[in-house]
């Protein structure tokens, strides 16, 4: 069985501030992972997934295998930011997603 | 269209009725998901199909529940006799090809109340 965990449903910062989402999965195999972001009013999309191994928006995040965490980080963050942010596994080899319950991110000005 | 077009976008219902909800992938995108977003439950998923067919129906909660997707586009989600736990936004994405690593794009939703 897969299985992600966000443990924070709220997160609060100040802008400028570090900001680090966490995120922690269960999954027996090479899962591959993403970050998913929905902004007020908008639709949920994509920021950014680990097999990209990218830097979208000043945000990055690594896949720790040993710790199982999809970590996701920014050094200065925005008030822009704010929004919700869903980290998902997917296991099976058509991309069926498992996600996380998701985390509120507010900046603070 | 620009991305994936769902509709309605809210639907509101009495129990015991039937509705349907439907989904436009972008163009040309093989691979279509339906999830459902619901307080306490998150997003979970429903059912993927691969062209027409769908190998994974297993997030389907009930018998109730089906879909079907023509001409490798349009899908529609189908729930009979609605109940109040039914009531939950309804996701559709597309992804151009479907893989584990595939980004998908999603719609806006259909937000279905059960009355």
């Amino acid at each position: 069985a897969q299985r992600v965990t966000q443990p924070e449903k709220l997160l609060s910062v100040f802008k400028g501030a570090p900001v680090e989402l966490k995120c922690n999965y269960s999954y027996s195999g090479s899962p591959e992972l993403f970050w998913y972001v929905q902004y007020s009013r908008q639709r949920l999309q994509l920021l950014l997934r680990h097999i990209s191994r990218e830097s979208i928006k000043g945000f990055t995040a690594d896949l720790n295998k040993g710790e199982t965490s999809f970590h996701l980080k920014k050094p200065f963050a925005q008030e822009e930011d704010s929004a919700m942010y869903y980290c998902a596994l997917s296991g099976t080899s058509y991309g069926k997603l498992t996600f996380g319950q998701g985390t509120i991110l507010t900046v603070h000005p | 269209g620009a991305g994936v077009s769902q509709s309605p976008s809210n639907k509101v219902t009495e129990k015991g009725k039937d509705v349907e909800l439907r989904c436009d992938p972008i163009s040309g995108h093989t691979a279509l998901y339906w999830y459902r977003q619901s307080l306490g439950q998150g997003l979970e998923f429903l059912i993927y199909f691969q062209g027409n067919s769908a190998p994974d129906k297993s997030g389907l909660p009930s018998d109730r529940f089906s879909a079907e997707r023509t001409g490798g586009s349009v899908s529609t989600l189908t729930i009979q006799r609605t109940q109040q736990e039914d009531s939950a936004v309804y996701l559709c994405a597309s992804s151009h090809l479907w893989g584990s690593n595939q980004p998908q794009h999603f719609g806006d939703g259909t937000r279905l109340s059960i009355l």
